[in-house]
């Protein structure tokens, strides 16, 4: 069975600029969450979608939105970039939108120059 | 507001020397504890879920227990395999997203 997948697996982008992360959940998973990780820290809450709409938000600005399509994937949007969003983009799916168990992607390792 | 905390940040063992790993946390009702195994510059990977004081997991050479206030992570005769980071993540039942530790990195020299 598919895992969550993630594109692109790497980016590198300079300030200001704008970057479209991608990713698709587990068959059947109907809730998307994105987090963002800095390298020696535990993963950050950024959004939650299920069906559609956004369930959750995480203390992050404006500069950062998300779209959950019919199929279920999702798009993060990160505009305006900062050095300081350098950092592994994780997509985790879980079965409904009372996320007990979640199921990581691989990350998209974001670095802004 | 929601806390989790793990220690040690890092453990270095040798092959086969058993330890456990700390996780305390102060939330607003429990839903969940989740363990998540992540090496490096990959995503994190479940391992256990505990809802409830006193629940155990198992799998392999880990062993996940749950009290009140903290959940260790024990690991018996570590192999260099089992290096990696180790986090833990707590949902609390007035929220719909988890709240990470920092990890513990865990090292297993052969």
């Amino acid at each position: 069975d598919a895992g969550v997948t993630q594109s692109p697996t790497h980016l590198i982008k300079t300030r200001g600029q704008h970057v479209t992360l991608r990713c698709s959940p587990i068959s059947g998973h109907k809730s998307v969450s994105w987090y963002q990780q800095v390298l020696g820290q535990g993963p950050q809450f950024i959004f939650q979608y299920y069906e559609k709409e956004e369930r959750g938000r995480g203390n992050f600005p404006d500069r950062f939105s998300a779209r959950q399509f019919p199929n279920y994937s999702s798009e993060l949007n990160v505009n305006a970039l900062l050095l300081g969003d350098s950092a592994l983009y994780l997509c985790a799916s879980s079965l409904a939108i009372i996320q007990e168990t979640q199921y990581f992607g691989p990350g998209t390792r974001l670095l802004v120059l | 507001e929601d806390q989790v905390t793990q220690s040690p940040e890092a453990l270095r063992l040798q092959e086969g020397e058993s330890s456990s790993l700390n996780c305390s946390y102060t939330v607003s009702g429990l839903r969940g504890l989740f363990w998540y195994r992540q090496d490096p510059g990959k995503g994190p990977e479940f391992l256990f879920t505990l809802y409830s004081a006193g629940e155990e997991k198992e799998k392999e050479r880990l062993k996940a227990t749950l009290t009140k206030k903290e959940s260790f992570l024990h690991i018996t005769a570590p192999k260099p395999e089992d290096s990696a980071t180790y986090l833990c993540a707590v949902l609390p039942g007035s929220a719909r997203q988890l709240t990470f530790g920092s990890g513990t990195q865990l090292t297993v020299l052969p």
